[in-house]
């Protein structure tokens, strides 16, 4: 298994500005993931992450609106750029050694765009 | 994709009470996972069970892989079970994720 921190936890953010999620894991993984979950809805794949390229982004999902970093096999960021109110969701990263224990997911980050 | 499908939608429960969760899931699949999420809004991982049939505590579950169904079973539920049951699922050759749209279990004294 695998412990993921994600910060920051939660946060309030004026809309037109731009929010970095930051996803630590405390041993190395294969693939890594970010998810969005509006609110009262159930969770929906933005990206898989890839370590050294380009993240591989889901339908509806672009990388201008959500740019993704891999720099190595523990860590990975998510930007929510240019906010509005419509992306007010909690956003998770998850991460999977490809072992048979599945996937793991961090705490999640509640963004608030006001 | 695959497309998983869980019911009930809502479930209430007496303190103490018994409850299975149903997942159905369109194709072959090289993973099915079942999660809690918690009021905050923390994804619990429960059971990692692509097939077979695997308990922990209070709580255990099956999958079915030929007939492409999982059942959670909860049994003597308590006030803290409550929350969001989410099933998911990758298919053959993927690692990627395809939820179900939960069900809220509530759980009364």
């Amino acid at each position: 298994s695998a412990v993921i921190s994600q910060k920051p936890s939660r946060d309030i953010c004026q809309r037109g500005t731009s929010l970095t999620i930051q996803c630590q894991v405390d041993s190395q993984v294969t693939m890594m993931f970010w998810y969005r979950q509006q609110p009262g809805q159930s969770l929906t794949l933005i990206a898989t992450a890839n370590q050294g390229s380009e993240a591989t982004y889901e339908s509806g999902f672009v990388i201008d609106k959500f740019p993704i970093s891999r720099p190595n096999l523990t860590f990975s960021t998510l930007t929510v750029s240019n906010m509005s109110p419509e992306d007010s969701s909690i956003y998770l990263c998850s991460a999977s050694t490809g072992a048979l224990d599945g996937a793991f997911f961090g705490q999640g980050t509640r963004l608030t765009v006001v | 994709g695959i497309q998983v499908e869980q019911s009930p939608p809502d479930l209430i429960l007496q303190e103490g009470a018994n409850s299975t969760l149903r997942c159905n899931f369109s194709d072959s699949v090289n993973n099915l996972q079942w999660f809690h999420q918690n009021p905050w809004g923390q994804l619990i991982n429960l059971f990692y069970i692509p097939s077979g049939t695997k308990q922990n505590g209070r709580l255990s579950a099956t999958t079915v892989a030929t007939e492409r169904y999982s059942l959670l079973y909860i049994s003597s539920s308590q006030t803290t079970d409550s929350g969001v049951y989410f099933c998911a699922s990758s298919g053959a050759g993927s690692y990627q994720l395809t939820f179900g749209k939960g069900t809220k279990l509530s759980v009364i004294p």
